[in-house]
């Protein structure tokens, strides 16, 4: 059964300070996905890491994926009010399985 | 194109009544999914469609649910006898084939009461 956890579950933390958010399974995924959604709306896309060791940057977000495709990591430099929401981690084991959801990390960044 | 659109928006009924939720995909994205949500927690799978192909439906998944593509292009999901615990949000998106990358709808809360 697939499985993806996230950790921490709440993160509160000062604007300019820096985070890491971690996403976990025990099984091997073709590709993960990271998506951020405030209150309300649907969660919207950010990155999607395919190879195993991948590193991809979005301005001030560093995404990067374990080696053995089992694990991947969201790193926030200089954390913004505005980078305040629900982050969550999603894949699928094969391109023609389920996509399935992490939990979630929900950030809050104070002013 | 504008994205995925669900409907409606906000649903408040009361226990026993059946609900219908409605959500038009991208037009060129072949997969479409159904989700549901409950507050600060991670979108939970519920069904999902390749074409009008239903692929699977969650074993969580009571009798009661019931999700519909017919042409392979709108989709519907269908909650019969709701209970309080069905409140949730019910969230869809569509990706193109073989990519995990979703595309999501607003979602349609749905308040039991």
């Amino acid at each position: 059964t697939q499985l993806l956890e996230q950790s921490p579950q709440f993160l509160s933390i000062q604007e300019g300070e820096n985070l890491t958010v971690y996403c976990n399974s025990s099984s091997v995924f073709s590709s993960l996905q990271w998506y951020r959604q405030e209150p309300g709306e649907g969660p919207v896309l950010l990155v999607t890491v395919v190879t195993g060791g991948e590193v991809k940057k979005l301005k001030r977000l560093t995404f990067q994926f374990g080696d053995a495709r089992k694990d991947s990591s969201l790193h926030i430099t200089a954390a913004q009010p505005g980078d305040t929401g629900l982050y969550l981690c999603a894949g699928a084991e094969t391109s023609y399985d389920k996509v399935i959801f992490g939990p979630g990390t929900s950030l809050s960044v104070i002013p | 194109d504008t994205g995925v659109s669900q409907n409606p928006r906000h649903k408040i009924t009361k226990r026993g009544q059946n609900v219908t939720f409605r959500c038009d995909p991208i037009s060129e994205h072949n997969r479409l999914y159904w989700y549901r949500q409950t507050l600060g927690q991670g979108p939970e799978f519920l069904t999902y469609f390749q074409n009008e192909a239903q692929l699977e439906k969650s074993r969580l998944l009571s009798d009661r649910f019931s999700a519909e593509r017919p042409k392979g292009s709108f989709s519907t999901l269908e909650i019969q006898r709701t209970e309080q615990g069905d409140s949730a949000m019910y969230l869809c998106a569509s990706s193109g084939t073989y990519t995990g990358e979703l595309f999501f709808g607003e979602g349609s809360r749905l308040t039991v009461l």
